[in-house]
């Protein structure tokens, strides 16, 4: 069964500056999709970035981006520019293009941003 | 634009009620999701359906039962509720994964407390 895992429970960062959330996964697929997830107070889950993992090069959504090292089942998310909107739970999730494709979610990072 | 619609937002059970949770998406996806999520925690998969008809167990199913009568709806039933059900439940859809997008669209989340 394929596993996401987020090491850092809390990050936090200063206004402006960059930030980078870890995330591993495991899996016996070669192809996926990854996903970074933002939870902010209200609840709702809003997409941030998505990653084809058949794409060599790596996501980029204005200030998102991700490093996607396959070989290594990697994918972390850079936040630059940090503004206080981005407060938020950040989940990575693993979906497979097999089978019955599950949303595999990871343990979340909750990113505080310090004026 | 509706996308995805939950009811009720918020419930409070007592030790034993049943209740189901409504879930319905105008999106036309075959694929739909229900994930829990207890506090400081990721989304745990309880029940996945790839289609009218179709259903299946994810990760957590004790004490939940689900139905996919048709596309649109994937109501959530709690039996003999327990204290240990208390927590956020969220249901997710999507296209499949080979397709173009990729990418599961969330509600708004039910919050649900058991006493």
């Amino acid at each position: 069964a394929q596993t996401v895992t987020q090491s850092q429970p809390e990050m936090s960062v200063q206004e402006a500056e960059t930030v980078t959330l870890s995330c591993t996964y495991d899996t016996s697929e070669s192809d996926y999709y990854l996903f970074w997830y933002k939870q902010p107070p209200s609840r709702q889950m809003i997409l941030v970035i998505r990653q084809e993992a058949y794409k060599q090069q790596n996501a980029t959504e204005n200030r998102f981006s991700v490093n996607f090292q396959k070989a290594a089942k990697s994918f972390s998310l850079k936040i630059s520019d940090s503004q206080l909107g981005d407060a938020a739970m950040y989940f990575c999730a693993y979906r497979g293009i097999q089978g019955a494709q599950k949303l595999v979610f990871g343990q979340g990072t909750r990113l505080t941003i310090n004026p | 634009n509706a996308g995805v619609t939950q009811t009720p937002k918020f419930r409070i059970l007592k030790i034993g009620q049943s209740m189901t949770l409504q879930c319905t998406q105008d999106m036309n996806h075959n694929y739909m999701y229900w994930y829990r999520q207890d506090p400081g925690m990721g989304l745990k998969l309880i029940y996945y359906s790839v289609g009218a008809g179709i259903t299946d167990k994810g990760e957590v199913p004790n004490g939940y039962n689900v139905s996919r009568s048709t596309t649109e709806d994937f109501p959530l039933r709690l039996e003999l509720a327990a204290p240990s059900q208390t927590s956020v439940y969220f249901c997710a859809s999507s296209y499949s994964a080979t397709g173009e997008n990729t990418e599961a669209f969330f509600g708004q989340g039910t919050r649900l407390t058991v006493v």
